[in-house]
């Protein structure tokens, strides 16, 4: 089975900052690829499709990028509401595996 | 405006079995894929299982192979988790998930439900 590996597992930034989160495929898959938000006591929220597509109503600063094995999450300006864990998720073939996920706190 | 809702969670002893359930409403349920999430306390998620849109194709994780079975009922708008042979690391958060874009299999997930609570213990 393909592994899906995020890095870090958890940062901290300031306000406004520029936050770059990436994960690792073990083998190709394309562009299927997508970031999940879960806010603290929150249900997973769909950022990001096909690696670079955003979500309706997803606010812009959030961005994705990449093909094949590396992908990248950047949220371009950090806001106190993107406190949360993010996730991404392969969805090419069976299993459906998502990363470990990486927590993003204000410093 | 598209909406999941869960039931059936609760306390069951190893061994047990326990039936999940999510009405669908909203959307044409029958059009879309549809998934189960879990996510144990503290961790991460980890999808479950997935059936394609006319019930015909489904697919599991290795966790649950030969335990869990997914099913749908498109004239019910309902989604269902029936979960055998509990183990104490099926303790979870369960969620269904519905697929974004009708028809394939292949999709992220753009609608969940608020969560069920499963847990097995003695």
């Amino acid at each position: 089975d393909i592994q899906m590996t995020q890095s870090p597992s958890s940062l901290s930034a300031s306000v406004g900052d520029r936050v770059t989160i990436t994960c690792r495929a073990s083998q190709g898959i394309s562009n299927y690829l997508a970031w999940y938000q879960q806010q603290p006591g929150k249900v997973p929220k769909l950022l990001i499709f096909a690696a670079s597509t955003l979500q309706s109503g997803v606010p812009s600063r959030f961005s994705g990028s990449g093909s094949g094995t590396d992908f990248t999450l950047t949220i371009s300006s950090l806001q106190p509401e993107d406190v949360a864990t993010y996730y991404c998720q392969k969805y090419n073939s069976a299993p459906w595996t998502f990363g470990q996920g990486t927590k993003v706190e204000i410093k | 405006e598209a909406q999941l809702l869960e039931s059936g969670g609760g306390l069951v002893q190893p061994g047990g079995s326990l039936r999940l359930s999510c009405a669908a409403s909203g959307f044409t349920f029958s059009s879309y894929a549809m998934s189960w999430v879990r996510q144990a306390p503290g961790k991460g998620l980890e999808w479950v299982s997935i059936i394609s849109n006319s019930g015909g194709s489904t697919y599991y994780a290795d966790s649950v192979k030969g335990r869990l079975t997914v099913s749908r009922d498109n004239s019910k708008n309902t989604l269902y988790l029936q979960m055998n042979s509990l183990r104490a690391e099926d303790t979870a958060v369960y969620y269904c998930a519905k697929s974004y874009g009708s028809g394939s299999l292949m999709r992220a997930f753009d609608i969940w439900g608020q969560g069920t609570m499963v847990t097995v213990s003695s």
